[in-house]
This record gives C-alpha cells, sequence and structure tokens, in this order.
C-alpha cells in the first residue's frame, strides 16, 4: 500500500528559498505525484504534477518560482523568492491500484 | 476555466443522510475520473471516493465503505455522493476534484471545487 510520508513542518525567511519533501513508500519510487497547496481558511489548489523523472507539469497561473524535482523515492517542490502568500499548508498526493488516493499528511510552511 | 460547484452539506443528526452534489463546467465531465475529499476541523485532507469516467467503477476508503455511495450523471454534469448513517467523525468539508488526464484510469488531481461543509451533530 503507498504511503506519502512528509515533515510536519518548515519555515524560511521573505525572500529565501525553500524545498519541501515528500517521499513514497518502498515499492512506489516510479510513482508521479502531485502537490497542491492550502493558504489559510482557502480550498486546496493544484500546483503541479511531479513525474519520478523530475518533469512536472504546472498549473494555470502557478509562478514560476514554484518547481519541482525527484530522486529516488524523493519528489521535492521548492519554492523560491519566499513571499507572505506562500505561507500555506503544502500536500502531496498520488493514487495506487484501481483508484485510491492518497494524501501525504501535509507540511505547513511558514514564512519569517 | 474549470468550474467545480459543490451543494447538499448541512447540519445532521448521527445516523442521517444527506446527498452531496458537484457540478462541474468548462470541461468535458465525461471524459474525466472524478473524487471526493474531505478535510476535518484543523485535519488534513483525506481521500473519500472516486468513480470512473462512464461511472461503472467505484472506488472508497476503508472509513466510509458500505455508507457512501459515489455516482455520476455525465448529461448533467454532475457528480453525486451518497452518505449514509453519518457519524460525528463524518463532520467535514467536503471537496469534488477531477483528474488531471483525459479517459484516465487514475487520479491526479488539477482542479478542486470550494467544498460544501457536512456537521454531524446532535
Amino acid at each position: 500500500q503507498l504511503v506519502l510520508t512528509q515533515s510536519p513542518s518548515a519555515s524560511a525567511s521573505l525572500g529565501a528559498s525553500v524545498k519541501l519533501t515528500c517521499t513514497l513508500s518502498s515499492g512506489h519510487s516510479d510513482y508521479t505525484i502531485a502537490w497542491h497547496q492550502q493558504q489559510p481558511e482557502k480550498g486546496p489548489r493544484f500546483l503541479m504534477s511531479l513525474r519520478s523523472d523530475g518533469s512536472h507539469r504546472k498549473g494555470d497561473g502557478i509562478p514560476d518560482r514554484f518547481s519541482g524535482s525527484s530522486s529516488g523515492a524523493e519528489r521535492y517542490l521548492t519554492i523560491s523568492s519566499l513571499q507572505s502568500e506562500d505561507e500555506a499548508v503544502y500536500y502531496c498526493q498520488a493514487w495506487y491500484t484501481g483508484i485510491h488516493v492518497v494524501f501525504g499528511g501535509g507540511t505547513k510552511l511558514t514564512v519569517l | 476555466e474549470v468550474l467545480l460547484s459543490e451543494s447538499g452539506g448541512g447540519v445532521v443528526q448521527p445516523g442521517g443522510s444527506l446527498r452531496l452534489s458537484c457540478e462541474a463546467s468548462g470541461f468535458s465531465f465525461n471524459r474525466y475520473v472524478m473524487t471526493w475529499v474531505r478535510q476535518g476541523p484543523g485535519r488534513g485532507l483525506e481521500w473519500v471516493s472516486a468513480i470512473s469516467v462512464s461511472g461503472d467503477k467505484t472506488f472508497y476508503a476503508d472509513s466510509v465503505k458500505g455508507r457512501f455511495t459515489i455516482s455520476r450523471d455525465n448529461l448533467k454534469n454532475t457528480l453525486y455522493l451518497q452518505i449514509y448513517s453519518l457519524r460525528v467523525d463524518d463532520t467535514a468539508l467536503y471537496y469534488c476534484a477531477k483528474d488531471v488526464t483525459p479517459g484516465g484510469t487514475g487520479m491526479l488531481i488539477d482542479n478542486w471545487g470550494q467544498g460544501t461543509l457536512v456537521t454531524v451533530s446532535s
């Protein structure tokens, strides 16, 4: 069964960069994931889909500051030139066998 | 522009029932796998159910299996979630969402609705 693991929290300074990690469970290192952002008191927003080779496709209107990369079972979301509105919870998401959807626990990003 | 608009939420007593709807526009609804995701107060995202393009295949999280029924009407561009035997821990904001790939057989979400709130309380 697929499990996605994320650190509960991260922080970085305004204008800096941060790299968030989503780790796929053993045996699932080739899976494609999606990254979603949920700002306070708002619904989730799709950021990008991210393949095991690091190629990614961003959602409409997602700034160039957001990028994705991969290494083995890890999927990364990098946000550069951090802005205050980037303070949010970031979720990774994938699916397996039939259509069973899995979310990571989310990483709460604080912009200092 | 893709729009997903949920409705049907409300306050229900434990053991009660509700039917949630999600009206879709701005894309070819009958070509996409659709899903329901919920978020309890102060909690993360929890997948609930998914349905294939034609509606012939349905999938459920263990926590709702046997109590929730997902369905779709491709002529009305509408997704449904019938909820029975509601429990207090079903209290959540319920989102509908679509897959990124037309004609796909999986679910990578690329669009979300705004959600409809279900509150289960006596």
